[in-house]
């Protein structure tokens, strides 16, 4: 198991046009988490899936922005019609509960986009 | 609302100093707390997790956390700091029951010289 993986790593890409992030969690986890983060400030709640179901979603998150998981494995994050404030770093994050049972999350590199 | 607060943005430490960062939560009801670590060019990993029991908790690399119930604080300690410590630190709070969100603090950038 490599963790969770992000594609891709940089996008770069014009005002107005679509981009798609993919995220694979770490197969045992039944939760897989979107989160954005800008320069100067800790990772902002996008999303969340258990396994295929969307459980909540951020009322800051535009309905230009919407997530899958359509068979709760990897999930994909969508932004339509970019904007030049949408650019910032998108991480995946993947969790169980542990020999605890705290629910402790598992990020992975992140997938940084510029809009220009 | 939900809310985690880091007091210090940055800090910078000489080797061998003490170090505490701050971190105050509001959050109803009974909290799983985090301290996340990311050292430069990597991505977040978990340093240190309260769930139950003993409120002082230890983690990797020496660091420590003390969760005040009362002061809805969780402040991360290391007695000595080194070089390889210089990251951005980042307090975390989740709810044991509902939602599994997990909130996060601004962070702290920690540059500790050598």
């Amino acid at each position: 198991d490599t963790g969770v993986s992000q594609n891709p790593r940089h996008k770069i890409t014009k005002r107005g046009q679509n981009v798609t992030f993919r995220c694979d969690p770490i197969s045992e986890h039944n939760r897989l988490y979107w989160y954005r983060q800008t320069l100067g400030q800790g990772p902002e709640f996008l999303t969340y899936f258990q396994n295929e179901a969307q459980l909540e979603k951020s009322r800051l998150l535009s309905d230009r922005f919407s997530a899958e998981r359509p068979k709760g494995s990897f999930s994909t994050l969508e932004i339509q019609r970019t904007e030049q404030g949408d650019s910032a770093m998108y991480l995946c994050a993947s969790s169980s509960r542990d020999t605890q049972g705290a629910n402790v999350l598992t990020f992975g590199a992140g997938s940084r986009l510029t809009v220009l | 609302a939900q809310s985690v607060s880091q007091h210090n943005h940055h800090v910078i430490l000489s080797e061998a100093a003490s170090l505490e960062l701050g971190c105050n939560y509001s959050y109803g009801g009974t909290v799983n707390l985090f301290w996340y670590v990311q050292y430069p060019g990597q991505h977040l990993q978990l340093l240190l997790k309260y769930f139950s029991g003993d409120p002082l908790v230890k983690g990797i690399k020496g660091f420590e956390a003390e969760f005040i119930k009362s002061k809805f604080s969780f402040n991360l300690r290391k007695p000595s700091v080194q070089w390889s410590d210089t990251a951005e630190y980042f307090c975390a709070v989740t709810s044991l029951s509902g939602t599994y969100k997990y909130i996060f603090g601004t962070g702290t950038r920690l540059k500790v010289l050598a």
